[in-house]
């Protein structure tokens, strides 16, 4: 079993539509959780943080179950302007230890 | 602004050649990273810093070397060992505490001419 797994997609949805997004892991002991978004040819941006208790962020909500091991990523009312790749992020806890990117999500928003 | 600086954006490599890739940041990070790109596949760790004059290999670090003698500065060196280094090449770094995220400079796109 790959340490981060995604499904590639692409997910192609209209404008104004609710997308989710998982990413399981496979470390129980990883401890710290994020979302990049990274568009073609460029580097990934931190899109958030996740947090134990779920966290929002405008029309972003990201969530994460311990028990099943996995984050989810929920995009409300999407743009277009949304369109991209999302990398889910899994790093175990403690110190500088390397941290494992999942492959990605393409998701296309179409007018 | 404080930021990750790439350079070059662009670099093509002859058959034989060691090439370097530049990365600066200005962030007063501690660790820094250098990752590979491919199309259809992850971030993969090629070398980690955690601190001044001190690296670790990641996952991929064959064909590949690195120094680390300023803490704003990690050059990443393709050599000629590397057999397939066409990619996407990002550099990023992450404050020292331990659940921070990582920030990537722009990246380097590499090619074998």
């Amino acid at each position: 079993r790959k340490e981060v797994e995604q499904d590639p997609g692409p997910f192609n949805v209209p404008e104004g539509a609710t997308v989710a997004f998982n990413c399981t892991y496979s470390n129980s002991a990883s401890q710290s959780f994020f979302w990049y978004r990274q568009d073609c040819r460029k580097e990934p941006k931190l899109l958030m943080s996740v947090y134990s208790s779920g966290n929002e962020d405008g029309r972003f909500t990201a969530q994460l179950n311990r028990a099943s091991q996995y984050i989810s990523l929920l995009i409300r009312d999407s743009k277009l302007s949304d369109s991209a790749t999302y990398l889910c992020v899994v790093k175990p806890s403690g110190g500088y230890q390397k941290v494992t990117f999942g492959i990605g999500t393409k998701l296309q928003v179409i007018p | 602004d404080g930021g990750i600086t790439q350079s070059p954006k662009y670099l093509f490599r002859k058959e034989g050649q060691n090439v370097t890739l530049s990365c600066e940041q200005n962030l007063n990070h501690d660790a820094m990273y250098w990752y590979r790109q491919d199309p259809g596949q992850g971030l993969r760790l090629i070398y980690y810093s955690q601190i001044v004059n001190d690296f670790q290999k990641g996952d991929i670090a064959e064909g590949y070397s690195v120094s680390r003698e300023k803490k704003e500065s990690f050059p990443l060196t393709v050599t000629s060992a590397q057999k397939n280094p066409t990619a996407f090449y990002l550099c990023a770094s992450r404050q020292g505490s331990m659940n921070q995220p990582q920030h990537f400079g722009d990246g380097t796109r590499l090619s074998i001419l």
